[in-house]
């Protein structure tokens, strides 16, 4: 049962365009919402997280837009780099473990 | 550094073989995770354990077994009885085990086992 949907599996941007990657949630008990960066070879690193309580929540390039009425959020990256290129993978929390979607593969070239 | 130390990165088995893959973490978490990584299908929690001598089975623990005998490792065998196991395998700690928006997972830098 995949509690945690992302779109899309892959994803390709020109060098300044903006990324945006989609989740949506089905468990109303779920009070954390991370994202991870992962490059090949390599463990996911934390990106940005959000709370539920709070809409949206900006880093540097990347911004995370929480709509908790529609279950649903996303990732956008601004001014998207090759450095950008990667896997990203959202994530719901609980009270015990965090569950992850399935990735979305970004290729920014150039 | 502090960090987390999974080994080693490759890993073969042959058919009816246990094998052992290592975690250590120097960060003086109290909880650790083994994650699974299948192409296009995320990362699937196999274990998790928030103290020292104590785990929980997560989504897909058939065919695997942990064992938490000091903070710092937590060892994940794959068993014989796990028919599928080529996959990406990773490590994670957080400071606590994940409760609110602050809990962080740091990961390794993962294993990848394969079926001779």
């Amino acid at each position: 049962q995949q509690q945690v949907k992302q779109s899309p599996q892959s994803l390709i941007v020109q060098k300044g365009g903006i990324s945006i990657i989609n989740c949506a949630y089905e468990n109303t008990a779920f009070d954390y919402f991370p994202w991870y960066q992962q490059f090949p070879g390599k463990g996911p690193a934390l990106l940005i997280a959000i709370r539920p309580d709070v809409s949206e929540k900006k880093e540097g390039r990347f911004t995370i837009s929480f709509n908790k009425s529609a279950k649903q959020f996303s990732l956008h990256i601004m001014d998207s780099q090759p450095g950008d290129s990667a896997t990203y993978f959202c994530a719901a929390g609980g009270s015990r473990q965090v569950t992850f979607g399935t990735g979305t593969k970004l290729q920014v070239i150039p | 550094d502090g960090g987390i130390t999974q080994s080693p990165k490759y890993l073969f088995r042959k058919e009816g073989q246990n094998v052992t893959l290592s975690c250590e973490q120097n960060l003086n978490h109290d909880a650790m995770y083994w994650y699974r990584q299948d192409p296009g299908q995320g990362l699937r929690l196999i274990y998790y354990s928030q103290i020292v001598n104590d785990f929980q089975k997560g989504d897909i623990a058939e065919g695997y077994s942990v064992s938490r005998e000091k903070k710092e490792s937590f060892p994940l065998t794959v068993t014989s009885a796990q028919k599928n196991p080529t996959a990406f395998y990773l490590c994670a700690s957080s400071i606590r085990a994940i409760r609110n928006y602050n809990e962080k997972l740091f990961f390794g830098s993962g294993t990848q086992l394969s079926v001779l």
